[in-house]
């Protein structure tokens, strides 16, 4: 799997709208973008992924880069609960007959402030 | 409904015991991920089922590691002759497989192994 590269803790007011960035710069045209957090004492939970296209759903917007070789993971009204490690994954496109371990980085503790 | 379960939540173990640490996956899924979290790190991946063949261990760190998951369905990991450097978090996460792009990882709470 190619490397993320995520800054180690970030701030944000609750309320407001979380971005977290992510660089994979060695990604390849078969590879998604996933998005994983871990609240405190939990196991990690999906949030989203994508190859190119933005993407959104009920959780979070994924912002990729037209290069792919960044993106933006945004918590558009970030509340207590969202505080968490995030971490970017990038992983192969399943190609049948089997599953890949997720390579984890040490993610982006965010801390939303109330 | 019923997500990934794990048991037992903590262990205790003195240094040079056997620990079985159990996984129940969610109903129907078909493979099986274990996964190794020390403190302050990401998980690492150790071993992978398809039912009950498994079919990835490269990421087992020694061979008192075992994995076990005999009729498709729950996994047992076993540590043999623990250490204290197999203190951690222990991650069993379930996926359906099958074809498509997406796998999404169903993950359990963990099992914190402390060896003393």
């Amino acid at each position: 799997d190619a490397k993320t590269t995520q800054p180690p803790s970030m701030d944000c007011a609750e309320g407001r709208a979380a971005n977290l960035p992510c660089n994979h710069s060695t990604i390849s045209g078969n590879e998604y973008v996933y998005w994983y957090r871990q609240i405190h004492s939990q196991g990690p939970q999906y949030i989203i992924h994508g190859l190119k296209n933005n993407e959104t759903n009920e959780m979070a917007s994924l912002i990729i880069t037209e290069d792919r070789k960044s993106s933006t993971l945004i918590l558009p009204h970030a509340t207590l609960r969202d505080t968490a490690v995030y971490y970017c994954i990038v992983r192969p496109k399943y190609s049948g007959g089997g599953a890949d371990g997720l390579t984890f980085g040490k993610g982006t503790h965010l801390i939303i402030q109330p | 409904g019923a997500g990934v379960s794990q048991s037992p939540r903590y262990k205790v173990a003195k240094r040079g015991q056997d620990v079985a640490l159990r996984c129940d996956p969610i109903s129907g899924h078909v493979s099986l991920f274990w996964y190794q979290q020390a403190l302050g790190q990401g998980p690492e991946f150790l071993t992978y089922f398809q039912n009950e063949a498994q079919l990835d261990k490269s990421g087992l760190p020694s061979d008192r590691f075992f994995a076990e998951r005999p009729e498709g369905s729950v996994s047992t990991l076993k540590i043999q002759r623990t250490q204290q450097e197999d203190s951690a978090v222990y991650l069993c996460a379930s996926s359906l497989a099958g074809g498509g792009a997406h796998n999404e990882q169903f993950f359990g709470p963990g099992t914190r192994l402390t060896v003393l």
